[in-house]
């Protein structure tokens, strides 16, 4: 079975340029969540989705990200303008929605803004 | 945004060594999990643990779900090559609530 998949692995971009993230989670997983994680730190939640609707984006900075998830399965990441401070790996995950937590990861979209 | 407190922060060892580490949260968590990371990949769900005072075991992993529900432990024994990495804790909540809370990270390094 397929993992989940995230592209572009890496992009490097200059600061107030746009760069938007693509995510195709676990075929039948209800539940996508974007994170972000910074050097050195553990993944912090941006948003999560329960099918179409995001569900939990109260640490989404929406002055400069957006997020949509078309039909309940793909989604895409956006921000607009980068800034230097959005340096980060940025990690899509995807779980059936039930309670426990278990989450299966891709491998990130590395972002290094200049 | 809140991250647990994981320690140590890294560990140097030699193969075959028994490593312990250990996270803990000014919050209670009723589910911890603990993951593991590889250079360039996503984390990778290692153990669950769902009830407090609760010890689980995977092959030579062993992890445990303090009874405060504060705090969590994490045991690797008789270390391999391929137990490098870095390891995260993570906590939720509420059942039904899928949010995880990670922590810092544990950087392990096994010394030739």
């Amino acid at each position: 079975e397929a993992g989940v998949v995230q592209s572009p692995r890496y992009k490097i971009i200059e600061k107030k340029q746009p760069v938007a993230f693509w995510c195709n989670p676990i075929s039948g997983h209800n539940t996508l969540y974007w994170y972000r994680q910074n050097l050195g730190q553990g993944p912090e939640l941006l948003i999560r989705y329960e099918n179409e609707e995001a569900v939990d984006d109260s640490q989404l900075p929406k002055d400069r990200f957006s997020a949509e998830r078309l039909k309940g399965v793909d989604s895409t990441l956006k921000i607009q303008p980068a800034e230097l401070g959005d340096s980060a790996v940025y990690l899509c995950a995807s779980s059936q929605g039930l309670a426990g937590g278990e989450l299966f990861f891709g491998e990130g979209s590395r972002l290094t803004v200049l | 945004g809140q991250q647990l407190n994981q320690s140590p922060q890294s560990m140097f060892i030699q193969e075959g060594e028994d490593v312990s580490m250990n996270c803990t949260s000014s919050s209670i968590f009723n589910t911890w999990l603990w993951y593991k990371q590889d250079p360039g990949e996503g984390p990778v769900l290692l153990i669950a643990l769902y009830k407090a005072g609760e010890l689980t075991s995977n092959g030579r992993l062993t992890a445990q779900f303090g009874i405060t529900r504060k705090d969590s432990f994490l045991n690797i024994s008789a270390s391999i090559p391929s137990d490098v990495g870095i390891y995260f804790c993570a906590g939720q909540l509420d059942f039904g609530n899928e949010k995880l809370t990670f922590g810092t990270g544990t950087r392990l390094t096994i010394i030739p």
